[in-house]
């Protein structure tokens, strides 16, 4: 079965990076891209970029470019976020989640189980 | 940036209701509108896709419908397990961007 297992808890002080780790298993590591997307506390739902798990092209959101970086790494099938220079504002759970085409539309089918990063002086 | 719109924000209701929950597109997005569910300390889970098709093992108790700009999730004989917040998603284009959420309340 299709899982995405993300690395745990982190707290960072401001101005530090966080890097999370999101491994895929139960699928073909390449075929599917990779998205990452965060929630603040009672908040909704923000996304942060993609990346092509096959040839690693990116594209990130406007607000986090030069701030963030997506990898991976295919001789053990795991995907990395990294976010630098962090604010409170950071503070949230960050999900990987895989990118689907059905019926020729995209879609978010599996998730990871997020990974609370705190930022606090 | 194509904005997403939610209404209402939360509701409250009982057992074996129909609800029904709305989003709103900025601009056209066709048809390429995704629904999701998501309970407390939990990702957000697939339900809806392309506006209208059922992902694969969610009840057939909820359906979507839209087109364009305008789209509806409707829920018919909400159960206890439908208590959560409902998100709606657009892949039309980058960035991705998802409504504000719908809390779904037990009256």
């Amino acid at each position: 079965q299709v899982q995405l297992v993300q690395s745990g808890a982190e707290v960072k002080k401001p101005g530090a990076s966080v890097k999370v780790s999101c491994k895929a298993s139960g699928y073909t590591f390449t075929t599917y891209w990779i998205h990452w997307v965060r929630q603040a506390p009672g908040q909704g739902l923000e996304w942060l970029g993609w990346i092509d798990t096959k040839n690693g092209a990116t594209n990130y959101a406007q607000k986090f470019q030069g701030s963030v970086t997506m990898t991976r790494d295919s001789s053990i099938n795991t995907h990395y976020m990294e976010l630098r220079r962090l604010r409170s504002e950071d503070t949230a759970v960050y999900y990987c989640t895989r990118g689907v085409l059905l019926s020729g539309r995209g879609a978010f089918d599996f998730w990871g189980q997020g990974t609370m990063v705190t930022v606090s002086s | 940036d194509i904005q997403m719109t939610q209404s209402p924000s939360s509701l409250s209701a009982s057992v074996g209701d129909r609800v029904t929950i709305t989003c709103r597109a900025s601009q056209t997005i066709t048809r390429n509108l995704n629904w999701y569910q998501q309970k407390p300390g939990k990702a957000p889970n697939l339900l809806i896709y392309g506006a209208s098709s059922l992902q694969s093992g969610v009840p057939s108790r909820f359906s979507g419908s839209g087109f364009g700009t305008d789209f509806t999730l409707t829920i018919n004989s909400l159960q206890r397990e439908d208590f959560a917040t409902y998100f709606c998603q657009q892949s039309y284009s980058v960035p991705r961007t998802f409504g504000q959420g719908t809390r779904v309340e037990l009256k």
